[in-house]
């Protein structure tokens, strides 16, 4: 159980292209999911809380209009890279709460998407 | 700010040795503590989940132990194989959220 399915795993594209992320909750329903971004043999840093229903919580840094997150059900959420650079090539991760566990249950992650920009 | 740290930043050992990663935090008052494992280019593998009120967690050739108030934990992998070769991450959660943080990682290999 408690599996997170992130769509696509690997996408290339031009400069200036839009690149959305899916992130899902397969078998539990989530009010928050959270994505972070993983530069090469660098950890994970977290770039924003997504809330089911409301608006995204961004960590300092992280420019809002370039990544637009919307968590539209409690099994979904997506990340959007407007204008895609190639300083934005990374890879990008979900993780997801779920909604009937206490607060010192486990996040359960995507398997992520590697983004290359050309 | 919590902050992680995570040593050594890798490990190269023979197949057979015992691994000890080593995992400290600067906010003693957290959740959980969660390592993960982490293969090149994919996703994270939560490995072991320890509660704030546990001292250790087993799970096969795994056992992680927890001291929180020297803010420490340390993941022990015995008899180690070519297959575990990958990056070890520690996190914890925020005290007032869930948002985690993580270490910067062990990358272990393992020899054959």
């Amino acid at each position: 159980g408690a599996v997170v399915s992130q769509h696509p795993s690997w996408v290339i594209c031009k400069s200036g292209t839009s690149v959305k992320i899916e992130c899902r909750s397969l078998d539990f329903q989530a009010t928050t999911m959270f994505w972070y971004r993983q530069f090469p043999k660098q950890s994970l840093m977290l770039m924003a809380t997504s809330n089911e229903g409301s608006k995204a919580t961004y960590e300092q840094g992280v420019e809002k209009d370039k990544f637009l997150i919307n968590h539209a059900s409690l099994t979904l959420s997506t990340l959007t890279v407007t204008s895609a650079h190639p300083e934005d090539s990374s890879f990008y991760i979900c993780s997801a709460r779920d909604l009937d566990t206490y607060s010192n249950q486990p996040q359960h992650f995507g398997d992520g998407t590697r983004l290359s920009i050309l | 700010k919590q902050e992680v740290t995570q040593i050594p930043a890798a490990l190269s050992v023979p197949e057979g040795e015992n691994l000890v990663l080593n995992c400290s935090f600067t906010d003693s008052a957290i959740y959980n503590l969660q390592w993960f494992r982490q293969d090149p280019g994919k996703g994270l593998t939560s490995l072991l989940l320890i509660q704030s009120s546990q001292r250790e967690q087993t799970s096969g050739r795994l056992n992680a132990s927890l001291d929180k108030s020297s803010g420490r934990s340390t993941l022990y992998i015995a008899a180690s194989q070519p297959g575990d070769s990958a990056t070890y991450l520690c996190a914890v959660p925020g005290s007032n959220d869930y948002k985690l943080s993580f270490g910067a990682g062990t990358t272990v290999t393992v020899r054959a």
